[in-house]
């Protein structure tokens, strides 16, 4: 079985202050790993991807996140937080090979401060 | 590019009715998948279609829930005897499982909100 746990489910940061959301996962094999934004009342948007390679991994608007295989972590980050960041975002593991479906995290509410 | 597209986008029936949500995939994807949104329950994985092999069915909830996918594009969600319980956001998504590299992920759609009365 695979698992993604997000441990915070609200993010408070001001605009300008990096930003890190925070997710942990548990998958056996190799863990292809990604990370995805909501906007209220619209689906899911995707950011970046781990799948092989670099562990830094950069994705849209500026955002990346780092695959840490001894902690089993992929931490999402932004180095300078918009206001227009503000969103739900969502980490998602499956297991690399035949299965092909997305195991995602509680999500976690990011408000960035103007 | 034309992304996912689903229909209705909002959908209120009463218990005990059946429901049909339609999902158009981005046009040459050949996997597609629907998924569950609900306050208590988060995203769940509902069902998976692979071009021609027979579907992954094994999030499904119930025998209530069906779906099919028709000349490897569009694909239907069918909820039988809708129950209360039911009321979700149901979102699809459609990857590309072809061509060098492969891409992996997935693609959704705005998703239809059932609420069931």
């Amino acid at each position: 079985a695979q698992s993604v746990a997000q441990p915070e489910d609200q993010v408070n940061v001001a605009e300008g202050n990096p930003l890190t959301v925070k997710c942990t996962y548990s998958v056996s094999g190799n863990p292809y790993l990604f990370w995805y934004v909501q906007y209220p009342n619209r689906g899911l948007q995707f950011l970046l991807k781990y799948i092989t390679g670099d562990n830094l991994v950069k994705g849209s608007y500026g955002f990346e996140a780092e695959f840490n295989k001894s902690q089993t972590s992929f931490h999402l980050k932004k180095p300078s937080a918009l206001v227009s960041d503000s969103a739900l975002y969502f980490c998602a593991v499956r297991r690399g090979g035949s299965a092909r479906q997305l195991t995602f995290g509680s999500g976690t509410q990011l408000t960035v401060l103007p | 590019g034309a992304g996912v597209s689903q229909s209705p986008s909002n959908k209120v029936t009463e218990k005990g009715k059946d429901v049909e949500l339609r999902c158009d995939p981005i046009s040459g994807h050949t996997a597609l998948y629907w998924y569950r949104q609900s306050l208590g329950q988060g995203l769940e994985f509902l069902i998976y279609f692979q071009g021609n092999s027979a579907p992954d069915k094994s999030g499904l909830p119930s025998d209530r829930f069906s779906a099919e996918r028709t000349g490897g594009s569009v694909s239907t969600l069918t909820i039988q005897r809708t129950q209360q319980e039911d009321s979700a956001v149901y979102l699809c998504a459609s990857s590309s499982q072809q061509g060098a590299p492969l891409s992996y992920e997935q693609y959704f759609g705005p998703g239809t909100r059932l609420t069931v009365t």
